[in-house]
């Protein structure tokens, strides 16, 4: 299994400024994700965090307004941009270990929930 | 493309009474399929999950669900509900691209 966490846990910011979001691994793995999952919704795939390269965004998702970073193989962050209300979430990072199979388990942290007023 | 439907956003049982989760799963290629638990103000735990080999996977706390493919079914049962049960649980699945989706969730609620 791995450990993850993410800070901030919570924030509440004003309309029209940015928030990073860390998401930090105890271990080297593979993949890492960036969810959203908006008040009583399911979640969302935003797009994968890519080590050294460009994140690779989900249809609905562009990288001005996530811009992500993945600098190492144990370390992601996502920034959410030029808020407005409507990115009021909770944020999720995930990992795949080292294997890398499809049929590994994807370990969740705890979530960034994020209020936009 | 996969998607997940799972039926009833709502499931309230009573404690020690069969917890029955019903999702359906549409996909292209063989599936993984997973279930989630969500409790409150917390991430995404995993109950179970479905690869190849056996249809009937046992998880943790008491869950278990079976991968019936004739019916593209995946649901998830637990004989008797406990009160820490209550909780958020989402069925997913995966392809070959490791990204999950995700079903809309069902809400249990447990009576005393």
């Amino acid at each position: 299994s791995a450990v993850i966490s993410q800070k901030p846990s919570r924030d509440i910011c004003q309309r029209g400024t940015s928030l990073t979001i860390q998401c930090q691994v105890d271990s080297q793995v593979t993949m890492m994700f960036w969810y959203r999952q908006q008040p009583g919704q399911s979640l969302t795939l935003i797009a994968t965090a890519n080590q050294g390269s460009e994140a690779t965004y989900e249809s609905g998702f562009v990288i001005d307004k996530f811009p992500i970073s993945r600098p190492n193989l144990t370390f992601s962050t996502l920034t959410v941009s030029n808020m407005s209300p409507e990115d009021s979430s909770i944020y999720l990072c995930s990992v795949l270990l080292l294997s890398g199979r499809a049929s590994d388990t994807q370990y969740f942290g705890p979530g960034t929930r994020l209020t936009v007023l | 493309a996969q998607s997940v439907t799972q039926l009833g956003s709502h499931v309230s049982v009573s404690e020690g009474a069969l917890v029955l989760l019903r999702c359906n799963y549409s996909s292209s290629v063989p599936p993984y399929l997973f279930w989630y638990v969500q409790y409150p103000n917390q991430g995404l735990q995993l109950l179970l999950k479905y690869t190849t080999g056996a249809t009937l996977v046992k998880g943790i706390n008491g869950f278990e669900a079976e991968f019936k493919k004739s019916e593209t079914s995946f649901h998830l049962t637990k004989p008797s509900a406990h009160m820490s049960d209550a909780a958020e649980y989402f069925c997913a699945v995966s392809e070959d691209d490791y990204k999950l989706s995700f079903g809309a969730g069902t809400t249990v609620t447990v009576r005393a």
